[in-house]
Formats: C-alpha cells, sequence, structure tokens
C-alpha cells in the first residue's frame, strides 16, 4: 500500500514571505496531482505532474517532481492571504486503475 | 455553470438512523467518485462510477454503506446504521471521463451523536 506523506502539517507565516512544502511517497508515483482546498470546499486541482525533473509553474507557485518520481514540492512566492488553505498531493494510479490516493495534507495560514 | 451539487451541507442525526447523502454531478460528466475526509485519515476514496454503473467499491468501509447512481444525474451514499465514527466530511467529485480531472463538491458534514 502506498504511503503518501505531506510535510509540514501545519505552516502559520506572514503575507509577503516564501513557503515550500513537500509530498514523499514510499513508492514511485504514477503521475502527482497537487490540489488546493479552502475552508468549507472540495479540492480544486492546482497541478498534474508526469516526468521526473518537471517543473511547472502556475503564476506564484512552482511545482517540482523528484528525478525518482518519489517527491514532490510546492513552492510559493511572496504569499497573500487568498492562498491559505490546505494543499494536498495524490498520486494517479496508471493503467486501468484510476484511483486518487491522497497525502493528508499542509494546512497553510497566510496572515495579513 | 454549475459545479457538482450536493445535499445535505450538513447533517447531525442520532447512532443507529439512516443516512442518504446526494450529488448530482456536472452535466455530460460519465464519471462520479464519492470521498470521505477525516482528519485522522485525510481524504479516502469509497467508490467510484463510470456511466452509472459501479466500477470499484474496495474503499467502501463496511456493508453499511451503500452508493447508488440510478442515471447520469443523480447518485447516493447511504449509511444505515449510521455510527459516531461515520463522523467526517463527504465529498462527491465527477469527471468527463475516469482518466480526466476531478471536480469536487462542497461536501456534505456529517455528524452522527
Amino acid at each position: 500500500t502506498q504511503l503518501l506523506e505531506q510535510s509540514p502539517q501545519f505552516l502559520s507565516i506572514q503575507e509577503g514571505e516564501n513557503l515550500t512544502v513537500y509530498c514523499n511517497s514510499s513508492s514511485v508515483f504514477s503521475s502527482l496531482q497537487w490540489y488546493r482546498q479552502e475552508p468549507g470546499e472540495g479540492p480544486v486541482l492546482l497541478v498534474t505532474v508526469v516526468t521526473g525533473g518537471e517543473v511547472k509553474k502556475l503564476k506564484r507557485l512552482t511545482f517540482q517532481f523528484g528525478d525518482a518520481r518519489k517527491d514532490s514540492s510546492l513552492h510559493i512566492t511572496a504569499a497573500q492571504p487568498g492562498d491559505t488553505g490546505l494543499y494536498l498531493c495524490a498520486d494517479v494510479a496508471g493503467g486501468s486503475n484510476y484511483k486518487l490516493t491522497f497525502g493528508k495534507g499542509t494546512l497553510l495560514t497566510v496572515n495579513p | 455553470d454549475a459545479g457538482v451539487i450536493q445535499s445535505p451541507r450538513h447533517e447531525v442525526t442520532e447512532m443507529g438512523q439512516e443516512v442518504t447523502l446526494r450529488c448530482k454531478p456536472i452535466s455530460g460528466h460519465n464519471s462520479l467518485f464519492w470521498y470521505r475526509q477525516t482528519m485522522m485519515r485525510g481524504l479516502e476514496l469509497l467508490i467510484y462510477f463510470n456511466n452509472n454503473v459501479p466500477i470499484d467499491d474496495s474503499g467502501m468501509p463496511e456493508d453499511r454503506f451503500s452508493a447508488k447512481m440510478p442515471n447520469a444525474s443523480f447518485s447516493t451514499l447511504k449509511i444505515q446504521p449510521s455510527e459516531p465514527r461515520d463522523s467526517a466530511v463527504y465529498f462527491c467529485a465527477s469527471s468527463l471521463r475516469l482518466d480526466n480531472e476531478q471536480f469536487f463538491g462542497p461536501g456534505t458534514r456529517l455528524t452522527v451523536l
């Protein structure tokens, strides 16, 4: 059974600071997705990474997939209060298995 | 455009009662997923459907849980009888096809006393 570990579990920072959160797997990811979940809402897909070493940028968010495809990071530059939420990573099982396996997430609070 | 619609948004019930959660997927989406989220276990997939047919229910925790999709625009998740450990937020998600992006509803927060 694949285990996804996200760190840190909680992160509270001031507006304007930079931060990085991590997602590590006990086995190789087929492909990996990052989601953001705001309070009282469902998760929303931010990005999907597939290739080892891949880097994707979404405005102030930079997503990196490890070369061995067993880890990933999300870096936010100049965090804003609107970035507050639960950041989840998920493994997308390959082949005919369409299950998503989620980590428990990093709860980010950006204080104004 | 309407997203995934779930009802009720909040449900409080007593142990032993039957609970029915409802989901309306995005129109035109062929795949539907039910998840449960708790602090202890995170977000877990319970069951998913494709073209109204259950494909994998291995995540359903016990026989007390059942899910149906009678047509392309409606699904239910039923718990009978409910127990306090079933307290969680239950999400429904839909996607155009099984391997496409999943769009989540706002969830139903269930509290079983």
